[in-house]
């Protein structure tokens, strides 16, 4: 098993830019998590999905975040413009039904000049 | 809600000594706890987690917790750490089910050779 697969690992863009954050959750797992991880705030929460469809985004900062999942192999997370204080690495998560063990990407390390 | 505290951000120890990272949860229901380690540059992975039955739990790399309901406390202890346990820990607490999980601010073990 490949375990969670998070793209890019690293990724350095300017203010204003979009920038999108790609997650492969393990196959077979039917819940995924966003986080984002920063020194002054550590570990938020910004959203889950449950089947594909979003059951809690309350995490997410603003409007310029939005995430989606298409399907049950891959979710989405862009940033629409991007600013300075969205640097941090982003976490992507994946939650077999019937258990409360949640399993973790590489993350991305998002820079924002 | 639920909430999860962990009063020591840093914590050096000894290599060969003990050690015990605290965590501290509030829940208005049952809850379930766990604890994860985070690795430099890694995403997190479960090191154990308390559902029901008996209150001590074992988990991977020697760990331990035990859960306390009246103390609303759910420790992690070692009784001897090696240099591979150098990491950040974060303690989490969940209602189950569909529910989110709440992560604490982490504590960061320092084993000193």
């Amino acid at each position: 098993d490949a375990g969670v697969i998070q793209s890019p690992r690293h990724e350095v863009t300017e203010m204003g830019q979009e920038v999108t954050l790609r997650c492969k959750p393990i196959s077979g797992h039917n819940s995924l998590f966003w986080y984002r991880q920063t020194m002054m705030r550590g570990l938020e929460l910004l959203i889950y999905f449950n089947n594909n469809v979003p059951i809690d985004d309350s995490g997410m900062p603003e409007d310029r975040f939005s995430a989606k999942m298409p399907n049950a192999s891959f979710s989405t997370l862009k940033i629409q413009p991007s600013e300075p204080r969205d640097s941090a690495v982003y976490f992507c998560a994946s939650r077999p039904m019937g258990t409360d063990t949640q399993y973790f990407g590489p993350g991305t390390r998002l820079t924002v000049l | 809600a639920q909430s999860v505290t962990q009063l020591d951000s840093q914590v050096p120890v000894f290599e060969e000594a003990p050690v015990e990272l605290r965590c501290n949860y509030s829940s208005s229901v049952s809850v379930y706890l766990f604890w994860y380690v985070q690795y430099p540059n890694q995403g997190l992975q479960l090191l154990l987690k308390y559902l029901s039955g008996s209150t001590l739990v074992k988990g991977i790399n020697g760990f331990e917790a035990e859960f306390n309901k009246s103390q609303t406390s759910f420790h992690l202890r070692k009784p001897s750490v090696h240099i591979s346990d150098t990491a950040e820990y974060f303690c989490a607490v969940s209602s189950g089910g569909y529910q989110k999980v709440t992560f604490g601010t982490g504590t960061k073990l320092q084993v000193i050779p």
